[in-house]
């Protein structure tokens, strides 16, 4: 089993639209979460971290944080084409661990 | 959020020959940074972390002394890869945090724009 689970997409939304991006990680000690947006060809950029079970909300995006799951969300609402970027999760256990990344397409 | 810069941005170079690449922490002290790796339609990898004054630690796999990081001062990290091939061509990204490496909390990694090098 890999440690940081996402799919890898590609998930497509209409313009406008709420996105909801999925991540299983599988070491219960982990205690930090992040989400990364990284378009093609650029680095990641931080968009959200968590580290409390709930929700966090910070602008249109909203991370989910559910320790006994084991499961970590991003929510985006109100979608643009801008968003379209691959999302990476990544779960700190001693060092960050990232998913795969999930393809996120907003269509106009 | 924080500002990492890195470079140079792009590097072309002939096998056989040395490249350092930097990565600086513009407006907070790093403790830690970070190099990755990347190659095409990949995730990231880890090549190594350094605590500023520290010998780095590499990940299983990646060789030491093909890949020299030193990482002098709480802004500045180098990475230089040594006799370059043109197996070694990659998206090179630094990031940095101002915790420290191996904490369980862990904070916040901030990535450089990346440096892309490609050996002839």
């Amino acid at each position: 089993q890999k440690e940081v689970e996402q799919n890898s997409g590609p998930l497509s939304v209409p313009e406008g639209a709420i996105a909801s991006l999925n991540c299983t990680y599988s070491d219960r000690v982990s205690q930090s979460f992040f989400w990364y947006r990284q378009y093609s060809g650029k680095s990641p950029e931080l968009i959200m971290s968590i580290y409390s079970n709930g929700d966090k909300e910070d602008g249109r995006f909203t991370a989910q944080l559910n320790k006994a799951s084991q499961y970590v969300s991003l929510l985006i609402r109100d979608s643009q084409p801008s968003d379209s970027a691959t999302y990476l999760c990544a779960v700190n256990l001693f060092k960050l661990i990232f998913g795969t990344g999930t393809l996120l397409a907003v269509q106009p | 959020g924080a500002v990492v810069s890195q470079h140079p941005s792009r590097v072309i170079c002939k096998s056989g020959t040395s490249v350092k690449i930097e990565c600086r922490s513009l407006d907070f002290q790093a403790t830690t940074m970070f190099w990755y790796r990347q190659f095409p339609k990949q995730s990231l990898m880890l090549m190594a972390t350094s605590n500023e004054g520290s010998k780095a630690t590499y990940e299983q796999g990646v060789e030491k002394d093909k890949f020299l990081i030193n990482h002098a001062s709480l802004t500045l990290s180098t990475l230089t890869v040594t006799s370059a091939h043109p197996e070694d061509s990659s998206f090179y990204i630094c990031s940095a945090s101002a915790g420290i490496a191996g904490d369980l909390k862990g904070n916040e990694q901030f990535f450089g724009p990346g440096t892309r090098l490609t050996v002839l």
